[in-house]
């Protein structure tokens, strides 16, 4: 199974600030990366698919970057809106798996 | 407008059987490239895959509990079927259905009912 590494597990941030996630995965898995955004008590919802492409309708100031075992999701402009748990996936090969998620709160 | 929504019991007890029923709208598992995914999440824990299924039925399982997993689907009735045989406490966990597209990409999710494992 691919195993994908999140860090930090938390990190706490003031309104506008540039906020930085990585995620690494055990083998390579050229793009087929995806970031979610979960709310306390909601499903996760899709921001970013193939390491760099913003979902329909996602705010611009969330974006991904990264392929092979190395990706980055980052928020420009931190909003209070976006206090969350942030997930990344591989979809490279099943088992799909997730990294074990970043918890972003405001400072 | 695709909606999907999970429903079954909130609690069943250890070594039973736990059925859940996705109902979902907006499009259809016959369409090539569509599937169905069912995904878990523990209270405070992270995320994970355990089934699909295709648009031509094939099936795919989590490789830790492919030995309990069933996944079933009724296009007649835009409905996708889990079972989980053998229930343990640990199995307590919020389970979701989820649209997939693109071999893996998660673009559309149930809201997730918490299913809790206890005598």
């Amino acid at each position: 199974d691919i195993q994908m590494t999140q860090s930090p597990s938390s990190l706490s941030a003031s309104v506008g600030d540039r906020v930085t996630i990585t995620c690494q995965a055990s083998q390579d898995i050229t793009n087929y990366l995806n970031w979610y955004q979960q709310k306390p008590g909601k499903a996760p919802k899709l921001l970013i698919y193939d390491a760099s492409n913003l979902e329909t309708g996602v705010p611009s100031r969330f974006s991904g970057s990264g392929s092979g075992t190395d990706f980055t999701f980052t928020i420009s402009s931190l909003q209070p809106e976006d206090i969350a748990t942030y997930y990344c996936q591989q979809f490279d090969n099943l088992p799909l798996t997730f990294g074990g998620g970043t918890k972003v709160e405001i400072k | 407008q695709v909606t999907l929504k999970e429903s079954g019991p909130a609690l069943v007890k250890p070594t039973q059987t736990l059925t859940l029923t996705c109902s979902f709208s907006g499009f259809s598992l016959n369409s090539n490239g569509m599937r169905v995914s069912w995904i878990r999440q523990p209270p405070g824990k992270a995320l994970e895959w355990l089934a699909h299924i295709d648009w031509d039925d094939d099936k795919f399982y989590s490789t830790s509990l492919k030995t309990r997993l069933t996944i079933s689907k009724d296009p007649s009735k835009n409905q996708v079927v889990l079972t989980m045989t053998n229930m343990d406490p640990v199995d307590t966990a919020t389970y979701y259905c989820a649209r997939m597209i693109r071999g893996g990409v998660f673009d559309y999710w149930g809201q997730g009912p918490l299913v809790t494992v206890s005598s």
